[in-house]
């Protein structure tokens, strides 16, 4: 199993300009995430996705929109990329059960020039 | 507002040492995580708190919950260089959403 996978990991875009991040997940989990992270701090929710066909805003959601494609894929899109965008972009997906426990991918490094 | 706190931001020990990471959170939950993140990495889940009073134990690191102090600690028994990394704790909150502390940068030195 390859966990959660994302691509691609670096990205440097100019102030404006559009991207979409991939994710996907081979553990068959309803969950997933998106989180951002900047230096010195820890991670900050973006979107979640609760199942495939739903979406919701996590605490950073302006400017950036997301799209469940399947239950595997999970994607974050940014329409028009800032330079406060310049982050390290992280997926998760979440099992089920008591323990409800996530699993990162390896991250997208992002840089808004 | 939910808020995570961790304490020390940073710190530096000496192999062999003892030392305590301590989270104190703001609000009732059901779940304490811990992940460990080296630099550049992703994060990797070292442990999964569930009631008070839960303790588990991986090598020379320890975590413990306690919900009446909403408080989480994570003790270092015999510090070793590879453990060097940043630790977070993060909190299980409502829909499963974590809510992340801050960090703990944690320095070994020989």
């Amino acid at each position: 199993n390859a966990g959660v996978t994302q691509t691609p990991k670096f990205q440097v875009l100019k102030t404006g300009q559009s991207m979409t991040l991939q994710c996907a997940q081979d553990m068959n989990h309803n969950s997933m995430y998106w989180y951002r992270q900047d230096p010195g701090m820890g991670l900050r929710l973006i979107y979640y996705s609760a199942s495939e066909g739903t979406t919701d805003k996590g605490e950073v959601p302006n400017g950036y929109n997301v799209s469940r494609l399947n239950k595997r894929e999970f994607s974050l899109r940014l329409e028009s990329a800032a330079p406060s965008q310049t982050s390290v972009y992280f997926c998760a997906s979440r099992t089920g059960g008591s323990y409800n426990e996530q699993f990162f991918g390896p991250g997208t490094r992002l840089t808004v020039l | 507002e939910l808020k995570v706190e961790q304490n020390p931001l940073f710190l530096s020990m000496q192999e062999g040492k003892n030392y305590t990471i301590y989270c104190n959170y703001s609000t009732t939950s059901d779940r304490l995580y811990w992940y460990r993140q080296d630099p550049g990495k992703s994060l990797e889940s070292l442990f999964v708190l569930l009631s008070n009073g839960a303790v588990k134990q991986e090598g020379r690191l320890m975590a413990s919950l306690d919900t009446k102090a909403r408080l989480s600690t994570l003790h270092i028994t015999a510090a070793v260089h590879d453990l060097s990394a940043t630790y977070f704790c993060a909190l299980g909150g409502a829909t499963n959403k974590l809510i992340f502390g801050t960090g703990t940068l944690l320095a070994v030195q020989p």
